[in-house]
């Protein structure tokens, strides 16, 4: 069955850059788009950005600057690279398949010193 | 971007009430709508797909709707299992946009 596993440091420094893996299961990465997805504690959920099936990406403007999305196909693996980290991205990070039918578990991220 | 204008924030409601949670698109989206339920801790979860579509596993007492620019779901007689944040979802346009989310709960 479709399965989504985020992994990544649960702590980053200010200033420095986050890097989160999504290892995917029981489909293919030629197949489906994969999305990023994030919420900050107690708020809402907020779109951040999409590696599609046949490896075009497209970022959310707010954090395109700043944002990388990429993939390694015969690892089922879709990466989220994003720099210059400040307290405000302190959030859980999902990723997501297809249009948003099967989610990770998300992973949570502080930023902090 | 397409703004998603949700409301209420927050529904008290009780057990076996029948309540509506709507989201406005600010641009036409068509019916390119998702809702999602949150539980505490939990992923988010799809419900409702194409604007009125049931998503695989969801009860029959979830429905969704649209009139014009005003996509709905509703729920029919509420149960305890219902209590959880509800967004909707524009994937129309990127960037995609979710709606502030309505807290369901308890009253």
């Amino acid at each position: 069955q479709v399965q989504l596993k985020e992994s990544g440091p649960g702590l980053v420094q200010p200033s420095q850059t986050l890097s989160l893996t999504c290892t995917v299961s029981g489909f293919s990465l030629m197949d489906y788009s994969v999305h990023w997805v994030r919420q900050p504690p107690g708020k809402g959920l907020e779109w951040m950005g999409r590696m599609k099936y046949d490896g075009d990406t497209y970022y959310n403007s707010a954090l395109k600057s700043r944002l990388s999305i990429s993939r390694d196909t015969s690892k089922s693996q879709v990466f989220l690279k994003m720099n210059s980290l400040q307290t405000e991205d302190t959030a859980i990070y999902y990723c997501t398949v297809a249009t948003f039918d099967y989610w990770g578990q998300g992973v949570m991220v502080t930023v902090s010193s | 971007d397409i703004q998603m204008t949700q409301s209420p924030s927050s529904l008290p409601a009780s057990l076996g009430d029948r309540v509506t949670i709507t989201c406005r698109a600010s641009q036409d989206i068509g019916n390119y709508l998702r809702w999602f339920q949150q539980k505490p801790g939990k992923s988010p979860r799809l419900m409702i797909y194409g604007a009125t579509n049931l998503a695989n596993g969801v009860p029959s007492r979830f429905s969704g709707s649209r009139s014009g620019s005003d996509y709905s779901l509703t729920i029919n007689s509420l149960e305890s299992e219902d209590m959880a944040i509800y967004y909707c979802l524009q994937h129309n346009e990127y960037p995609h946009t979710f709606g502030a989310g309505t807290k369901l709960e308890l009253k």
